[in-house]
C-alpha cells in the first residue's frame, strides 16, 4: 500500500531533550516536506527536500533540523525542544517538487507535547 | 507571495443541505489550488485540485469547486451533506515560483447535524 508513515504518533517530552520524528514513504517520491499544524493557523511548512541531499527552509524552520540521506526517509530533528514547539506535525511527499500540480500525500501526523 | 483565506472557522449544516465552504486566494502568478480534508486523528487527504485545465473541478465524495479568477475564489460545494462529511477542510495554493510550497488556509470545521 502506498503510504507515508510517521513515528512516533504521540510523544511527550521535556524541554531540551533532543528528539527525532521519522518519516518514510514507499512511493519513490522525490519531494518531501514537514509541516506543523496549530489551531487557527492551518499548516505551515517547516522544511522541504527536493531530492536526496537537497533540503531547504520553509516558513517556520527555527528550532528544527532535517536530513535527506535516502530518498524514502526524511527525519525531523528537534535538537533542544521548547514548549512553543508543541504542535501536530505532518510529513508529506509528492512525485516531484518541480510540478506544482503534483498531489502531496500526507502522513497520519505526530502529536508532540513539550513540557 | 501567496496566501489563502477561508471564511468561517466553523460551518454547521443539516444532513441533506447544501455545503458551501469559502476560499479566497491571493497570488501574483497563476495559482494551483487544492482542497484537503482531515478527519479526526487522521492526516490530510486530497479532495480535489485545480490545475488550470477546467474551472469546475470535481473531486471525491461528491464535492466540487469552481475556480473564479475575477473573484479570486475557489469555493468548495456539495449538494447534499452526509454525516460522514463532518471533518476539517483546508484550502491550499501553490505556484510555479520559488519553493513551490503549499500555502494553507486556517481551515474550516464542518459539522453536520442530523
Amino acid at each position: 500500500e502506498a503510504q507515508v508513515t510517521q513515528n512516533p504518533r504521540y510523544l511527550i517530552t521535556v524541554t531540551g531533550k533532543k528528539l527525532t520524528v521519522t518519516c518514510s514513504q514507499n512511493m519513490n517520491h522525490e519531494y518531501m516536506s514537514w509541516y506543523r499544524q496549530d489551531p487557527g493557523l492551518g499548516l505551515r511548512q517547516i522544511y522541504y527536500s527536493m531530492n536526496v541531499e537537497v533540503t531547504d527552509k520553509g516558513d517556520v524552520p527555527e528550532g528544527y533540523k532535517v536530513s535527506r540521506k535516502e530518498k524514502r526517509n526524511f527525519p525531523l530533528i528537534l535538537e533542544s525542544p521548547s514548549p512553543n514547539q508543541t504542535s501536530l506535525y505532518f510529513c508529506a511527499s509528492s512525485f516531484t517538487g518541480v510540478s506544482s500540480t503534483d498531489t502531496q500525500y500526507f502522513g497520519p501526523g505526530t502529536r508532540l507535547t513539550v513540557l | 507571495a501567496q496566501s489563502v483565506t477561508q471564511l468561517g472557522s466553523h460551518v454547521s449544516v443539516s444532513e441533506g443541505a447544501l455545503v458551501l465552504l469559502r476560499c479566497n486566494y491571493s497570488s501574483s502568478v497563476p495559482p494551483y489550488l487544492f482542497w484537503y480534508v482531515q478527519y479526526p486523528n487522521q492526516g490530510l487527504q486530497l479532495l480535489l485540485k485545480y490545475t488550470s485545465a477546467a474551472t469546475l473541478v470535481k473531486g471525491i465524495n461528491g464535492f466540487e469547486a469552481e475556480f473564479k479568477k475575477s473573484e479570486t475564489s475557489f469555493h468548495l460545494t456539495k449538494p447534499s451533506a452526509h454525516m460522514s462529511d463532518a471533518a476539517e477542510y483546508f484550502c491550499a495554493v501553490r505556484t510555479d515560483t520559488g519553493r513551490r510550497a503549499l500555502t494553507f488556509g486556517s481551515g474550516t470545521r464542518l459539522q453536520v447535524q442530523p
